[in-house]
């Protein structure tokens, strides 16, 4: 089924950049579709973005557009997440997701363990 | 309001049922999909398309659609079932559709 492994979080001030990786294996990588979800503390799942399994379509959260970045090199079996202009409400567990999908629907059927992206000053 | 509209928490004794709803109104008409969560670690399907349990998932965990209301049962709850459950939605037509619901808190009393 697979396995995605996130990493790059860590504590930053209000205002920094940071970018986040998540390295999949034991699935074609570069046939799926990738997802960045993200979970406040104490808080529910947000989704945040979406990249297509080819790099060429992309979608975001309202709340993170124009300062979040997805892009992936499928010859390193790898998806990035740009975070620029962080916020202290950015603050969360960070989690990739492959998604699988028909034509009525998709879900996440492997993710990652998570990273902790920390804004404050 | 919320489309995905959980209830924040369930309490149930060991070996009753456990049943967790999402949609308030309607669900609109999309296929749900559901996710536990144990504190510390990653979401993990327990339902897909409405009602079917991936492998590995105990025939205990069931789920059925309405188009109103999405709704997981558990049944014979066990101490191990402790967790936070997702509903989950993808509705490509819509930019911003909700995707996950606020969750509920399941406590094994």
């Amino acid at each position: 089924q697979g396995q995605l492994v996130e990493s790059g979080g860590g504590v930053v001030q209000p205002g920094s950049s940071l970018r986040l990786s998540c390295e999949g294996s034991g699935f074609t990588f570069g046939s799926y579709a990738i997802h960045w979800v993200r979970q406040a503390p104490g808080r529910g799942l947000e989704w945040v973005a979406v990249l297509s399994f080819d790099g060429n379509h992309n979608f975001y959260a309202d709340s993170v557009r124009g300062r979040f970045t997805v892009s992936r090199d499928n010859s390193k079996n790898t998806l990035f997440l740009q975070m620029d202009s962080l916020r202290p409400e950015d603050t969360a567990v960070y989690f990739c997701a492959k998604s699988d999908c028909s034509s009525l629907t998709c879900l996440f059927d492997v993710w990652g363990q998570g990273v902790k992206v920390t804004v404050s000053s | 309001s919320s489309v995905l509209t959980q209830p924040p928490s369930v309490s149930v004794a060991p070996g009753q049922t456990a049943t967790i709803t999402c949609g308030e109104n309607t669900i609109g008409g999309n296929i749900v999909h559901w996710y536990q969560q144990r504190p510390g670690r990653a979401p993990v399907l327990v339902v897909f398309d409405d009602s079917v349990r991936p492998s590995g998932i105990p025939e205990r965990f069931s789920g059925s659609n309405s188009g109103i209301t999405a709704t997981l049962t558990i049944s014979r709850v066990e101490a191990g079932d402790e967790a936070d459950y997702f509903c989950q939605v993808w509705d490509s037509s819509t930019e911003n559709a909700e995707v996950f619901g606020g969750g509920t808190k399941l406590t094994v009393l």
